[in-house]
């Protein structure tokens, strides 16, 4: 069965201290990786799509690595406007629509 | 662009009523999905449209109908509801194969 386990369900961290949320996921096949931020009260926010082991993105403070069973979404010095519920979700080879498959998220809390 | 967008954003139904969520999207997407979000259970996937004139049934269908009513709309109907439809629910549209894209989400209680 195909299914996405993030990991930790939460993270604290002060303003400055870099982590990283991990995304573990078990397909069939890979057709793509997706990070989602959401913040509370609102819908889902697309960050980054990965495709293939090996792959890397960038955006700000954010990068999003991707080997064959896992993914990374590493916050470098992290800022309050950081704080959020981080997704991840997969495509699997099996889906010709378009179905996603999303993990349950890792809520990021940065204090100043 | 507005994106994707959801009425209403708020509701309050007894068990029982019936009730329909209207979704739109302005990008000329081809896909269309609806999800709900419940606290520990992550997005769950309810009904999808692969495309215009099509329609399927997610992880969570039942107790759902919904209806692709030409490209740019998608609605989800509850026929009798329950109160374990008590949610969040989201659309969203995308390109089969890309992101997908989500609208500001529906807070459905029902008592």
């Amino acid at each position: 069965e195909d299914q996405v386990t993030q990991s930790p369900e939460a993270l604290r961290l002060q303003e400055g201290e870099s982590s990283s949320l991990n995304c573990s996921y078990t397909v069939s096949g890979l057709r793509g990786l997706f990070w989602y931020r959401q913040d509370p009260g609102k819908g889902p926010e697309f960050l980054f799509t990965l495709y293939s082991a090996g792959e890397e993105k960038e955006k700000e403070r954010l990068k999003a690595t991707l080997t064959k069973k896992e993914s990374f979404l590493h916050i470098t010095a992290p800022k309050p406007e950081d704080s959020a519920t981080y997704l991840c979700a997969v495509r699997a080879v099996s889906s010709n629509t378009g179905k996603l498959i999303f993990g349950q998220g890792t809520t990021l809390q940065v204090k100043p | 662009n507005a994106g994707v967008t959801q009425t209403p954003k708020f509701q309050v139904l007894k068990t029982g009523q019936s009730m329909t969520l209207q979704c739109a999207q302005d990008m000329n997407h081809n896909s269309m999905y609806w999800y709900r979000q419940d606290p520990g259970m992550g997005l769950r996937l309810i009904y999808y449209s692969a495309s215009e004139g099509t329609t399927d049934k997610g992880e969570v269908p039942n107790g759902y109908n919904v209806s692709r009513l030409n490209k740019r709309e998608f609605s989800l109907r509850l026929e009798s509801a329950a109160p374990s439809q008590t949610s969040v629910y989201f659309c969203a549209s995308s390109e089969v194969g890309n992101e997908q894209f989500f609208g500001p989400g529906t807070r459905l209680t029902v008592l």
